[in-house]
């Protein structure tokens, strides 16, 4: 398996347009996590999601934040509009069963 | 609420030496604990996963041990290298189903 891939590795976008990341898990997995990392807050878990479910969002910081998982193979994490504070590196990590957790490379979003 | 905390938050060591991390989490209930390395601008990588029901694991130099009931895991690396140098993360998967993360230990290793 190729791991938890994340698109795109780099996104650099102007305050106030609309930014999507995407994250495939590895096959097999039930449960897909987003977080977001800076240098001020660590690692924040944003989101997570148990067969394709959105389990809590409590760690979304504002409703301009959005996630989706269509399908076991595929996830979605969304900011409409994109703020200079959103700029941090974005990763979708998954896992099975509560074993085991595997991350993707991280999306750096910038926004200016 | 899950809360990790990791001491020190930096660490510089000469090499050869052998060092400890320092992982505490305020909820005894968890499924497992598992030790990370991130080298900077780059993602996270597993380096040993310890289950509720275990003591300790060990991948070549490394160790990491896990007192649930006091809530403390220790990440024992022998034998230091200028190659350790990177942070190393700590992740408690919680009984509520979320992983949290400790703010990590940014080790360096002097060669």
């Amino acid at each position: 398996d190729a791991g938890v891939i994340q698109s795109p590795r780099h996104e650099v976008t102007e305050m106030g347009q609309e930014v999507t990341l995407r994250c495939k898990p590895i096959s097999g997995h039930n449960s897909l996590f987003w977080y977001r990392q800076t240098m001020m807050r660590g690692l924040e878990l944003l989101i997570y999601f148990n067969n394709n479910v959105p389990i809590d969002d409590s760690g979304m910081p504002e409703d301009r934040f959005s996630a989706k998982m269509p399908n076991a193979s595929f996830s979605t994490l969304k900011i409409q509009p994109s703020e200079p504070r959103d700029s941090a590196v974005y990763f979708c990590a998954s896992s099975i069963d509560r074993r085991e957790a595997f991350f993707g490379q991280g999306t750096r979003l910038t926004v200016v | 609420k899950q809360e990790v905390t990791q001491i020190p938050a930096a660490l510089s060591v000469p090499e050869g030496e052998n060092l400890v991390l320092n992982c505490s989490f305020t909820d005894s209930a968890i499924y497992n604990l598992q030790w990370f390395r991130q080298d900077p601008g780059k993602g996270l990588t597993s380096l040993l996963l310890i289950q509720s029901s275990q003591r300790e694991q060990t991948s070549g130099r490394l160790n990491a041990s896990l007192d649930k009931s006091s809530g403390r895991s220790t990440l024992y690396i022998a034998a230091s290298q200028p190659g350790d140098s990177a942070t190393y993360l700590c992740a408690v998967y919680s009984s509520a189903s979320k992983i949290i993360f400790g703010s990590g230990t940014r080790l360096s290793i002097r060669p």
